[in-house]
């Protein structure tokens, strides 16, 4: 099946600093890639869906400034959160669809998470 | 309302059990119904679609009831590598591409 990687897979960052995640997708081209954040024992929340080449649609309550994601390519995708907070601390995961055939439900492929933590 | 409800347990049974998670949703428009698993600390990974007629995979059973809008999975003679969290999802348009997740049923299976 698809492959969808994350980096780095872990990160510790001190309060006020600004960490990228990359999400890649290996051997397809992803049309959309969405990045999603659960805290503990919560579910998935979806934070924004990027299309290749095109400003980044944010769900309502995540402040694009701060979440600032860039899909420059198709296969390439990165989420920077910027002055990172101790409130920031989550698992971010990504996702690619890989664009199903005509009239099927476009199949979502998982990135395996960052885990950040911001002290 | 959740868009996504799950009873979040957790289940714990012994191994052989048969156990069933219900869920519900709240978008009658949605197209595409999902089981996802997911182990402690990892990513959510694909278990199986769900169709309106219903479908089997193995000892995994996922039914669909878009009149009451209730989706279901039945697992049959558990066994330990079942422990998981298992997560109902539900597309959020007709477009099919973002996915909507419940907050996820525990499930502990023992020996």
């Amino acid at each position: 099946g698809a492959v969808v990687s994350q980096h780095p897979s872990w990160v510790i960052c001190k309060s006020g600093t600004s960490v990228k995640i990359e999400c890649r997708s290996l051997d397809f081209q992803a049309t959309t890639m969405f990045w999603y954040r659960q805290f503990p024992k919560q579910s998935l929340m979806l934070m924004a869906t990027s299309n290749e080449g095109s400003k980044a649609t944010y769900e309502q309550g995540v402040e694009k400034d701060k979440f600032l994601i860039n899909h420059a390519s198709l296969t390439l995708s990165t989420l920077t959160v910027t002055s990172a907070h101790p409130e920031d601390s989550s698992f971010y995961i990504c996702s690619a669809t890989s664009r199903g055939t005509s009239g099927s439900t476009d199949t979502q492929y998982f990135g395996p998470g960052t885990r950040l933590t911001v002290l | 309302r959740k868009e996504v409800e799950q009873d979040p347990g957790p289940f714990n049974v012994p191994e052989g059990a048969t156990v069933a998670f219900n869920c519900t949703y709240s978008n009658s428009a949605s197209q595409s119904f999902f089981w996802y698993r997911q182990d402690c600390r990892k990513e959510p990974k694909l278990l199986m679609s769900v169709y309106s007629s219903g479908n089997e995979d193995g000892r995994f059973t996922a039914q669909l009831n878009r009149a009451s809008q209730y989706i279901s999975l039945l697992i049959r003679d558990s066994k330990l590598s079942d422990s998981a969290t298992y997560l109902c999802v539900v597309n959020s348009d007709q477009a099919g591409t973002a996915l909507i997740f419940g907050k996820g049923t525990t499930l502990s299976v023992s020996s």
